[in-house]
């Protein structure tokens, strides 16, 4: 069983697209968490949101506690985005989804 | 800015050897934490510690054992290393005693491949 979905799992994009990765969840939460994963291994925290939406920089990140799904959108991107983009989920415990591969191509 | 290291980014080892991966943070945080990562299952826990000497299971905790004698530092044992623990390895770590499950501070991991 998934407690948290990713999609797509993998993502292409043309330097300069808007990026969107969804995320859904199917547990009670008390926080949920983007974060970034470079090649090489180390994850670093993009959000961390309990409602509504945060902004950093290009980065937006939104939840819908109702419909258990949060977005996170890339603006104007460009090729150090490139990452995988990992959605988590704290409430009980943490809960990680498998993540979303983004390549940006200049 | 918080700071969590990791003794080593690459490991080689032998079927059958004892393994020591070491995980430090400077920030005084309570909370640490070992996972796995491996393609398409994403991070599982395999232990975290809330506090000097205490430990509890995570989701997978077979084959491994921990240790956290002194606060900035977290240790996961191999007893007995096979090729099914291949993976890589990352330690996190957050503070606030009570709320558990705040952002967790990352390492850079450990890429261990098992001959």
């Amino acid at each position: 069983k998934n407690e948290v979905e990713q999609s797509p799992q993998n993502l292409t994009a043309q330097e300069g697209e808007f990026i969107t990765i969804n995320c859904s969840y199917s547990v009670g939460i008390s926080a949920l968490h983007w974060l970034q994963q470079h090649p090489g291994g180390g994850i670093v925290s993009l959000f961390m949101l309990s409602s509504g939406k945060k902004k950093h920089g290009r980065l937006i990140a939104t939840i819908n506690i109702q419909e258990k799904h949060s977005s996170l959108h890339i603006t104007a991107s460009h090729p150090r985005d490139s990452a995988v983009y990992i959605c988590a989920v704290s409430g009980n415990q943490f809960y990680f989804g498998t993540g979303t591969s983004l390549t940006v191509i200049p | 800015d918080v700071k969590v290291t990791q003794s080593s980014r690459y490991l080689v080892k032998r079927t059958g050897e004892k393994v020591f991966l070491e995980c430090v943070q400077d920030m005084d945080h309570e909370n640490m934490f070992w996972y796995r990562q491996d393609p398409g299952l994403g991070l599982r826990l395999i232990y975290f510690s809330y506090d000097v000497k205490m430990k509890e299971k995570g989701d997978i905790p077979e084959g491994y054992s921990v240790s956290r004698e002194k606060k900035e530092r977290f240790s996961l044992i191999l007893e007995s290393a096979s090729t099914n623990q291949t993976s890589m390895y990352l330690c996190a770590s957050n503070g606030l005693r009570g709320l558990l499950y705040n952002e967790q501070f990352f390492g850079p991991g450990t890429r261990l491949t098992v001959l």
